[in-house]
This record gives C-alpha cells, structure tokens and sequence, in this order.
C-alpha cells in the first residue's frame, strides 16, 4: 500500500531533550517535506526536499533540522525543544515537475508536547 | 512573498445548500493549485488540483474549482452540501519560480459547519 509513515504519533517531551520525527515514504517520490499545523494558523512548511541531499528552508524553519540521505526518508529533529513547538507535524510527500512538487501524500501527523 | 488569503474563518450553511469556499494568492503567474480537505482528527485529503488548461476542474465528493487568473482566486464550490461535508478546507499553491521554487503554501483554513 503506498503511503507515508510518520513515527511516533505522539510525543510528550520537556524542553531541551532532542528528539527525531521519522518519516518514509514508499512511493517513490522526489519531494518531501515538513508542515505544523496550529489552530487558526493553518499548516506551515518548515523544510522541504526536492532531492536526496538537497533541502531548503520552509516558512518556519528556526528550531528544526532535517536530512535527506536516502530517498524514502526525511527525518525531523528537534535539537532543543522548546514549548512554542508544541503542535502537530505533518510529512508529506509527492513527485516533482518543473514548475514544482504535485500533489502531496500527507502522513497521519505527529501530535508533540513539549513541556 | 507568496502569500494564500481564504479570507471566511468558518463558513455555517444548511444541509443541500449551496457552498463556495474563497481562495486568493498572492502570484503573477499561473501556479499549482490544490483544495484540500481535513475532517476532525484526521489527515489531509486532496479534493482536487489546478495545473493548467481548463479552468473549471472537478474533484471528488462533487466539489469544483475554478481559477480565475484575473483575480488570482481559486474558490471551491459544491451544489448541495452534505452533513458528511463539514470539515476544514484548505487552499494551497506551490511557488513555481526563483529562489523559493518548490515551496508550498497554505491558507489558514475556513471550517464548515453544516446545519441538519
């Protein structure tokens, strides 16, 4: 079944801990990409990744990291969480034309707290 | 900066009404365009996608589009609203050139009650 994972689903941390977000996909696609949702806010890209080694910044990137080091992965890391990413992550992904990505293939989200 | 505008927060209508959801962006071209919908507690689901040509696009559910370039809108219609339809919509649009190619971006959503 072709589909996104996204690993855990939720999370309930402190502040300062490191922590990763997993995602894979199993389509095949070029692009992926990082999102929070928070209410009233809509969805936020954080990174995206239009290639394997290649990244670029998002509207919110500051507090994140990510990599792209195979194809099907594109991990999430919070370095030092802090509260204020508090929120619910979403990966995506999906091909990629020219004029940019298609449609996206979302995971089911990753709801974090940090405390 | 590239910037999506659904300027109705939350939209209430009456079951088998008439629905349209509004959806500017902020671009001089003629970008990707998606609607996509989320129901509480869920993930989000394409209802459909403008890349070019014709303007009027069909998705799934019944739900429509049109792109109008003129008004750089988007907004999305249905003919008679189901209660199953309330959820949360969002517009989004992919930036197709300069620096920021390949950035997406999303409005803030309007939620859909609809009234039995």
């Amino acid at each position: 079944e072709a589909q996104v994972t996204q690993n855990p689903r939720y999370l309930i941390t402190v502040t300062g801990k490191k922590l990763t977000v997993t995602c894979s996909q199993n389509m095949n696609h070029e692009y992926m990409s990082w999102y929070r949702q928070d209410p009233g806010l809509g969805l936020r890209q954080i990174y995206y990744s239009m290639n394997v080694e290649v990244t670029d910044k998002g509207d919110v990137p500051e507090g994140y990291k990510v990599s792209r080091k195979e194809k099907r992965n594109f991990p999430l890391i919070l370095e030092s969480p802090s509260p204020n990413q508090t929120s619910l992550y979403f990966c995506a992904s999906s091909l990629l034309s020219q004029k940019g990505p298609y449609e996206q293939y979302f995971g089911p989200g990753t709801r974090l707290t940090v405390t | 900066a590239q910037s999506v505008t659904q300027p109705d927060i939350h939209i209430t209508v009456s079951e088998g009404a008439s629905l349209e959801l509004r959806c500017n962006y902020s671009y001089g071209a003629t970008p990707y365009l998606f609607w996509y919908v989320q129901s509480p507690g869920q993930g989000l689901q394409l209802l459909l996608k403008y890349f070019s040509g014709d303007t009027l696009v069909q998705g799934i559910k019944g739900f429509e589009a049109e792109f109008k370039r003129s008004q750089s809108s988007f907004n999305l219609r249905k003919p008679s609203v189901h209660w199953s339809d309330a959820a949360e919509y969002f517009c989004a649009v992919v930036n197709d050139r300069g620096s920021t190619l390949g950035r997406l971006y999303f409005g803030r959503g309007t939620q859909l009650t609809v009234w039995p």
